[in-house]
């Protein structure tokens, strides 16, 4: 089975400075999805930027962009100019590529709490 | 942008009761999850559903649990005989294709009293 796993519970950064959160996960799969989702006190779950794993290309997203290194399994979120609004809960996850008839499971980590400090 | 809408957003539930927590996926999408996420802990997945019919469910998923789309629009997750430990945000998703990503609505949190 897929584990993902988020050693960092919590995490700190200065407005507009640069935070990285770490993901790692397990998979004998090579072809797969990796995602960041935020969670805000509201608890919705935003997606935030997600990554094919055949693609060696980093996926970015503006401000938001990430480390993906396939034969490590790790896949970290880097978040530069932090903003106010960016505190929340981060999770990540991972998806199997599945089936057409499946529509395979997300597997999420355990989050990292983001506090942005002024 | 197209949202998956859940209803209600709150509800307080007494012990051994029955609830339906409602959901309207993404009007294109084909695939339906459910999740839940207890508080202060990981965001679980309880099933999938495809083409009318479960095509995946955890272990969390037991006989207490069942989905139906009753219509074309719908998506429901019921409980039969609520316990205490099912209070939890239950989130609903919804994806175009069995591949990729999807989108969560805002989710319902159940309270078991």
């Amino acid at each position: 089975a897929q584990t993902v796993t988020q050693s960092q519970p919590e995490m700190s950064v200065q407005e507009a400075e640069t935070v990285t959160l770490s993901c790692t996960y397990d998979t004998s799969e090579s072809d797969y999805y990796l995602f960041w989702y935020k969670q805000p006190p509201s608890r919705q779950m935003i997606l935030v930027i997600r990554q094919e794993a055949y693609k060696q290309q980093n996926a970015t997203e503006n401000r938001f962009s990430v480390n993906f290194q396939k034969a490590a399994k790790s896949f970290s979120l880097k978040i530069s100019d932090s903003q106010l609004g960016d505190a929340a809960m981060y999770f990540c996850a991972y998806r199997g590529r599945g089936g057409e008839t499946s529509g395979s499971r997300l597997t999420f980590g355990e989050g990292t709490q983001l506090t942005v400090n002024p | 942008e197209p949202e998956v809408t859940q209803t209600p957003s709150h509800q307080v539930t007494q012990m051994g009761q029955e609830v339906i927590l409602r959901c309207v996926p993404i009007s294109n999408h084909l695939y339906f999850y459910w999740y839940r996420q207890i508080l202060g802990q990981k965001v679980e997945f309880l099933v999938s559903f495809y083409n009318n019919e479960i095509s995946e469910k955890s272990e969390i998923f037991d006989d207490q649990f069942s989905v139906e789309r009753p219509d074309g629009s719908n998506f429901t997750l019921k409980i039969r005989s609520t316990k205490l430990e099912d209070s939890a945000m239950y989130f609903c998703a919804s994806s175009e294709r069995g591949l990729g990503g999807y989108t969560f609505g805002s989710g319902t949190r159940l309270t078991v009293v």
